[in-house]
């Protein structure tokens, strides 16, 4: 079935406890990008990758990294979390960019004490 | 910056009445405008989406139609359904920007 995953689905952390969130996609999709999306605000980028290598900052990047060292996966990295950073973070994926069909993950819900 | 504006923020309908959104956006540049469609508890899902070169496109109950002039395209549902409540964005191509969302709930 072609999805795109995310792990894990919640996490209750504190504050400066580093932690990843892994995303992967099975249909060979050049482009994925990660979102967070809080009430009144809608869904925000943080980084987005053209293809393997190549990672570009989004609308909210701080305190967040990312890399792309494979095509089908896209791990969120926190340093050093902190509770502003608690939202629910999509992952999405697309055949080519931003004008194809974009195919978001179940959601990660994160909860930094 | 916010670079698409969405409006009415929350939409109550009917069933069987007819919900209007719209989205408004800034940069002319842009050529292609997708809606996606979130439910509770699930990431969001391509809906319909229209390139500026058409006025109107619609898939059976859903319509989008663009108004260039104006900046602005809007999501038409007819005939509402209670399973068509959900949150609404759109979204222009500068990396992909999305709007604050739309919420509408379908009373029966």
């Amino acid at each position: 079935e072609a999805q795109v995953t995310q792990n894990p689905r919640y996490l209750i952390t504190v504050t400066g406890k580093k932690l990843t969130v892994t995303c992967s996609q099975n249909m060979n999709h050049e482009y994925m990008s990660w979102y967070r999306q809080d009430p009144g605000l809608g869904l925000r980028q943080i980084y987005y990758s053209m293809n393997v290598e190549v990672t570009d900052k989004g609308d909210v990047p701080e305190g967040y990294k990312v890399s792309r060292k494979e095509k089908r996966n896209f791990p969120l990295i926190l340093e050093s979390p902190s509770p502003n950073q608690t939202s629910l973070y999509f992952c999405a994926s697309s055949l080519e960019g931003f004008h194809n069909e974009q195919f978001f993950g179940p959601g990660t819900r994160l909860t930094v004490l | 910056q916010q670079q698409v504006k969405q409006s009415p923020q929350s939409l109550i309908v009917q069933k069987g009445g007819i919900s209007i959104i719209n989205c408004a956006y800034e940069n002319t540049a842009f050529d292609y405008f997708p809606w996606y469609q979130q439910f509770p508890g699930k990431g969001p899902a391509l809906l319909i989406a229209i390139r500026p070169d058409v006025s109107e496109k619609k898939e059976g109950r859903f319509t989008i139609s663009f108004n260039k002039s104006a900046k602005q395209f809007s999501l038409h549902i007819m005939d509402s359904q209670p399973g068509d409540s959900a949150t609404y964005f759109c979204a222009v191509l500068n990396r992909l920007a999305f709007g604050k969302g739309n919420q509408v709930v379908v009373i029966p």
